[in-house]
């Protein structure tokens, strides 16, 4: 069965530093996103993607993130300068119109 | 794998009608949430409801929780054209453990 995956599946970073975060989407799905989870707390939603743009984006995805689709199989999440409550699990999904979403297992990000 | 399974994968109901959607999880649980996507946009978190409860109630939506059978079921009385949308139950292990979703149910309520 097609899968999301995610890469690296956990990430350790000091503050400040920028890191990157991977995932290959299902081929034919054209709708792409990334959420979030902090430890204990709720999956909150960071941004869609779709048509090569970003097509909704939550008050938490500022200027410290961006999204990319740097060629047609990776969709990539990066965040510029990490902050300690960055710290979370990362989970990138894709859909192939918009609903019926495949998650990825998820990166777990650690700001130190 | 504790993933939620949501049951049926797709529903179409009319205008006024109750949808029920099941949710079926494998391993023991501390919380159970749904949550609502509409279509291209993201999730919409809609209830919690903590391994030691039974029932919780939301405005139109009302959710149980049977731990025995490792099953929850949403329902969403007097359906509206605009709770058209999928419905995902998401359950997590406990403290330190991410939520997982299930692959979610589309509900089309028809006007």
């Amino acid at each position: 069965e097609p899968e999301v995956t995610q890469t690296p599946s956990h990430q350790v970073t000091q503050m400040g530093q920028e890191v990157i975060l991977r995932c290959v989407p299902i081929s034919n799905h054209l709708y792409f996103y990334w959420y979030r989870q902090i430890l204990g707390q709720k999956v909150e939603f960071l941004v869609s993607f779709y048509n090569n743009e970003i097509s909704e984006k939550s008050e938490i995805f500022d200027d410290q993130f961006s999204v990319e689709r740097p060629d047609g199989s990776n969709f990539t999440l990066k965040i510029r300068s990490t902050k300690l409550e960055d710290s979370a699990m990362y989970f990138c999904a894709s859909s192939p119109q918009g609903w019926g979403y495949t998650f990825g297992s998820g990166t777990r990000l650690t700001v130190v | 794998s504790q993933q939620g399974e949501e049951d049926p994968q797709a529903l179409s109901i009319q205008e006024g009608e109750n949808a029920t959607m099941n949710c079926s999880y494998k391993t023991s649980i501390n919380n159970l949430q749904w949550y609502r996507q509409n279509s291209g946009r993201g999730l919409v978190h809609l209830i919690l409801i903590r391994s030691n409860e039974r029932e919780k109630h939301s405005g139109r939506l009302r959710v149980t929780l049977d731990t025995s059978k490792k099953s929850s079921s949403l329902l969403i009385t007097a359906s509206r054209a605009a709770d058209t949308a999928s419905y995902f139950c998401a359950t997590d292990a406990g403290y330190g453990q991410n939520f997982v979703f299930g692959p979610g149910t589309r509900l089309s309520v028809l006007p």
